[in-house]
């Protein structure tokens, strides 16, 4: 398995609190993404780094921002949850340079619920 | 802009008969396409890849899915269907030079004794 984990794996929270989620992983790669999966939606791409400190926004990137400071760890927070993004939250990581296209490995998840 | 459609949320067979997930891409140029499967409470881990070498691609658990150009498909099979298949499918198509993925909604394969 490659070498992703996520923190918590299970969160419970207030609408209007902050929130922060972990993604690290040991394989060094170059890209980091995160999604939000939801039943009927699929995957759906949140934001996705592709290096330390750069960024870039994705399908449904507002109410969340994230920050990569370094290779191993990208940060995900919602600055005041919603009860809309209570959700399974999946970080992935790749590097298409080595493998010449973008094969994405997954993390095992965060269960988030906001009330 | 890619996208990807996965006909039929949830697709029923009997134990031993054939799987057929169905996807279907659009895209600009051929793409890079890929299966994923999750099980659940786990995360995605990928079934196979089709990355311009052989149409027909053989994955892991002895799945395989062609590359059909002219029906803009790829479609995945099995021959025959296990119980330890059931799971959710998720077909991503990746347009070549880009570092993201469109994931389709997913089809969910429930497989009975």
């Amino acid at each position: 398995d490659a070498g992703i984990t996520q923190s918590p794996r299970h969160k419970v929270t207030e609408t209007g609190t902050p929130v922060t989620l972990r993604c690290h992983q040991t394989e060094n790669h170059r890209y980091m993404y995160w999604y939000r999966q939801d039943p009927g939606h699929g995957l759906r791409l949140i934001h996705y780094s592709y290096g330390v400190k750069d960024t870039d926004k994705g399908e449904v990137s507002d109410g969340y921002s994230v920050s990569r400071s370094k290779t191993e760890d990208f940060l995900l927070t919602l600055e005041s949850a919603t009860s809309s993004q209570t959700s399974v939250y999946f970080c992935a990581i790749s590097d298409p340079g080595l493998a010449g296209f973008n094969e994405q490995f997954f993390g095992p998840g965060t269960r988030l619920t906001v009330l | 802009a890619q996208s990807v459609t996965q006909l039929g949320s949830h697709v029923s067979v009997s134990e031993g008969a054939l799987v057929l997930l169905r996807c279907n891409y659009s895209s600009s140029v051929p793409p890079y396409l890929f299966w994923y499967v999750q099980y659940p409470n786990q995360g995605l881990q990928l079934l196979l890849k089709y990355t311009s070498a052989a149409t027909l691609v053989k994955g892991i658990n002895g799945f395989e899915a062609e590359f059909k150009k002219s029906e803009t498909s790829f479609h995945l099979t099995k021959p025959s269907a296990h119980m330890s298949d059931a799971a959710e499918y998720f077909c991503a198509v990746s347009d070549r030079g880009y570092s993201t993925l469109t994931f389709g909604k997913g089809t969910m394969l429930l497989v009975s004794p």
